[in-house]
């Protein structure tokens, strides 16, 4: 089945550690997402990627670094910068250059600082 | 820029009762619009979405209809159950905002609760 899997589930970083979290998909989409989730804050997107070896910047990217060196990987790494880490982390996929795409979304990694 | 503004939660509702969730939304263009599900400690899911104006997306008994005069697209079902419980996120997609054509802006989310 054609899908995004989202690890690990949970994640527990100590302070000044920086931790990765994986995402990949089957789905053969160009284009891939990282937002965060923070109670009554919805989501609000990290970084983006249309194509491998390209990402963008979205709305809250300090503390945060990406890489896109594979289709199917879109592997995001909180560092010790992030001051406030502790969230839910959804990764999505879209087809590109499809303008009334469907995202479709991983089970999600809860980052815990502790 | 682009936005979407939704009804603030939570909703506590009795089974079979009606829903109604409302969204606004601010964008550029013509965007295409969305509802998707949240259930506990999951990802989203599309619920349903409509793509221009005077458009009804529906699913699973919930209904939405893009009203550009209102710059609306309110989510209803006639009879909720207890596995609606969950997030709703309202969300637009603009297909005027250059490379991120995929990219979604989303409401804060409404947690509903329907108790049997």
């Amino acid at each position: 089945d054609g899908g995004i899997t989202q690890s690990p589930k949970y994640l527990f970083r100590k302070e000044g550690q920086n931790v990765t979290l994986s995402c990949e998909q089957n789905l053969n989409h160009d284009a891939m997402y990282w937002y965060r989730q923070d109670p009554g804050q919805g989501l609000r997107l990290i970084y983006y990627s249309q194509i491998v070896n390209d990402f963008q910047k979205g709305d809250i990217a300090e503390g945060y670094s990406v890489s896109r060196e594979k289709k199917e990987s879109f592997p995001l790494t909180v560092t010790s910068a992030q001051k406030n880490p502790t969230a839910f982390y959804l990764c999505a996929s879209t087809p590109t250059g499809h303008m009334n795409t469907e995202a479709f979304f991983g089970q999600g990694t809860r980052l815990t600082v502790v | 820029g682009d936005s979407v503004t939704q009804m603030e939660g939570p909703v506590t509702l009795s089974e079979e009762a009606f829903l109604t969730i409302n969204c606004t939304y601010t964008a550029t263009g013509y965007p295409s619009l969305f509802w998707y599900v949240q259930y506990p400690g999951e990802g989203l899911q599309l619920l349903l979405k409509a793509t221009k104006a005077d458009d009804k997306g529906s699913n699973k008994g919930f209904e939405a209809t893009y009203r550009k005069e209102t710059t609306s697209f309110h989510l209803e079902k006639g009879s909720v159950q207890v596995s609606d419980s969950a997030v709703y996120f309202c969300a637009l997609s603009d297909p005027n905002r250059g490379s991120t054509l995929g990219r979604l802006y989303f409401g804060r989310g409404t947690q509903l609760t329907v108790w049997p």
